[in-house]
């Protein structure tokens, strides 16, 4: 089955600066991948997604890459503010197989004001 | 659209006692999963349903977890006796086929277990 690592673990940034959360899959057949962020004490919420037709996809402060050839695929936020602070998850899916996600351990963002 | 809808929030027993989870999908979604979380790791899928019936249950602990979802809508898992691994948070999660991309994929709030 497929199994998805992300690193780092944690990440602490200051106000303003760029993060960026990278995760390997191991299924060649994923073309599905999401992100979701989880607040503490809630539940984790989609923020962006990109399919393996395309090598990245953008939605104002927060960006998706995807390499293919390599299985790995990155979450760049970029000007972070406070209200970033969360736990972030990678997930992979054969998107044509039922939808099932496959999530990575999470990386803990803290940005420090 | 009403969310995923979970119950209870919270639930703390004993080891060796037995817990059910209750999960109602958003209103048309044919696909349910339920998935652990445990503290500090990412949601582990435990079992898949295609409408009533299941699709992917490889990773359920089949000697103590049990799941059904005898009329495709609602869903009960039931962990039947309790060990202290098990305390993690159930979330629920359910998505339309008809949006195969996935955006309709969304998680309940899910139920926090502890077992003392």
């Amino acid at each position: 089955g497929e199994n998805v690592e992300q690193h780092p673990s944690t990440l602490s940034v200051q106000e303003g600066d760029s993060a960026v959360i990278k995760c390997t899959y191991s299924d060649s057949a994923s073309n599905y991948f999401p992100w979701y962020k989880q607040e503490l004490g809630k539940r984790p919420q989609l923020i962006i997604d990109i399919r393996s037709n395309v090598g990245e996809k953008k939605d104002q402060r927060i960006a998706v890459t995807l390499n293919k050839t390599a299985k790995h695929f990155s979450l760049h936020i970029t000007e972070t503010q406070p209200e970033d602070s969360a736990v972030y998850f990678c997930a992979a899916s054969r998107d044509n197989a039922g939808n099932m996600l496959t999530f990575g351990g999470g990386t803990r963002l803290m940005v420090k004001p | 659209e009403a969310g995923v809808a979970q119950s209870p929030r919270y639930k703390i027993i004993e080891k060796r006692q037995s817990v059910a989870f209750w999960c109602n999908p958003i209103s048309g979604h044919a696909t349910l999963y339920w998935y652990q979380q445990i503290l500090g790791q990412g949601p582990k899928l435990l079992i898949q349903f295609q409408n009533n019936g299941v699709v992917d249950d490889s990773q359920l602990p089949k000697d103590r977890f049990s799941a059904e979802r005898l009329k495709g809508v609602d869903s009960t898992l039931k962990i039947q006796p309790a060990k202290l691994e098990d305390s993690a948070v159930y979330l629920c999660a359910s998505s339309s086929n008809r949006d195969r991309g996935n955006y309709g994929y969304t998680f309940g709030s899910g139920t926090r277990l502890t077992v003392v």
